[in-house]
C-alpha cells in the first residue's frame, strides 16, 4: 500500500462544467501521475509531475490541466468537461525504485 | 513511439489449466517491463519488474519472463482467485506505456 487516496471516488457532472480530481499521497514521493483508462485503450498518461510546481504533459493531455502546490497533492482539472472525458481516472506515484503504484481510481461520468 | 501489444484479449481457463499471456513491445532504451494485476473496480496492483532478456520472476502461481521483444506471464495451475485483468507496461524515461490488458477468467 503506497498510501494513495483519490477523491471523489465517483462523480457525475454535466458537459461544460469544471471538474477537479484530487490525488493525495502520504509518503513524499517525488513523481506523481494521472492516467485515464478506457475499454480497448488501456491506461494512458495525461500529465505527470516531478516535483512541486513541476509538471509535464503525457500522451492525452488536451482538455486537462494539473497543479502541484504541495508534495502530497496532485490535482487534475477538466476546465470544461466533455462526454469524451467520461472515464476512470487513476493517480500513481513512483518510488525510488521507479515502480509505479496506483490509487483506487475515480469514476467520472459526463452527461 | 513506444508500443505495447498484449494477447490474447481474453482467456478463459478451467481451474488447474496452465496457460501463458503474451506482451510484445517496441521501445527504444527499455528501462523495465512491468506486470500488473487489476481486479474490477480497483487500481492496478504491481506484480513484477523485468529489466533484461533472460530474466525471470515468480510469485505464487505466476512467472514472468523477458526476451528482447516480448514478455510472457505464465499462470501455473490457476485458481478462481487468479481471475483478473493482467496489464503489461514498458518504461521509457519516467513514464510507462501500457498494453490494453488480458482478462483472465478461471472457472472452478
Amino acid at each position: 500500500d503506497a498510501g494513495i487516496t483519490q477523491s471523489p471516488r465517483h462523480k457525475v457532472t454535466e458537459t461544460g462544467t469544471p471538474v477537479t480530481l484530487r490525488c493525495h499521497q502520504t509518503e513524499n514521493h517525488r513523481y506523481m501521475y494521472w492516467y485515464r483508462q478506457d475499454p480497448g485503450h488501456g491506461l494512458r498518461l495525461i500529465h505527470y509531475s516531478y516535483g512541486v510546481k513541476d509538471t509535464d504533459k503525457g500522451e492525452v493531455s488536451d482538455g486537462y490541466s494539473v497543479s502541484r502546490s504541495k508534495t502530497e497533492d496532485f490535482l487534475l482539472t477538466l476546465e470544461s468537461a466533455t462526454s469524451s472525458q467520461t472515464s476512470v481516472y487513476f493517480c500513481a506515484i513512483s518510488t525510488a525504485q521507479e515502480t509505479q503504484y496506483f490509487g483506487p481510481g475515480t469514476r467520472l461520468l459526463v452527461l | 513511439e513506444d508500443q505495447v501489444t498484449q494477447s490474447p484479449e481474453a482467456l478463459r481457463l478451467q481451474e488447474g489449466e496452465s496457460s501463458s499471456l503474451n506482451c510484445s513491445y517496441t521501445v527504444s532504451g527499455l528501462r523495465g517491463l512491468f506486470w500488473y494485476r487489476q481486479d474490477p473496480g480497483k487500481g492496478p496492483e504491481f506484480l513484477f519488474t523485468l529489466y533484461s532478456a533472460g530474466e525471470e520472476k515468480e510469485k505464487e502461481r505466476l512467472k514472468a519472463t523477458l526476451t528482447k521483444k516480448e514478455s510472457f506471464l505464465h499462470i501455473t495451475a490457476p485458481k478462481p482467485e487468479d481471475s483478473a485483468t493482467y496489464l503489461c507496461a514498458v518504461r521509457h524515461d519516467y513514464k510507462l506505456s501500457f498494453g490494453a490488458g488480458t482478462t483472465v477468467t478461471v472457472r472452478a
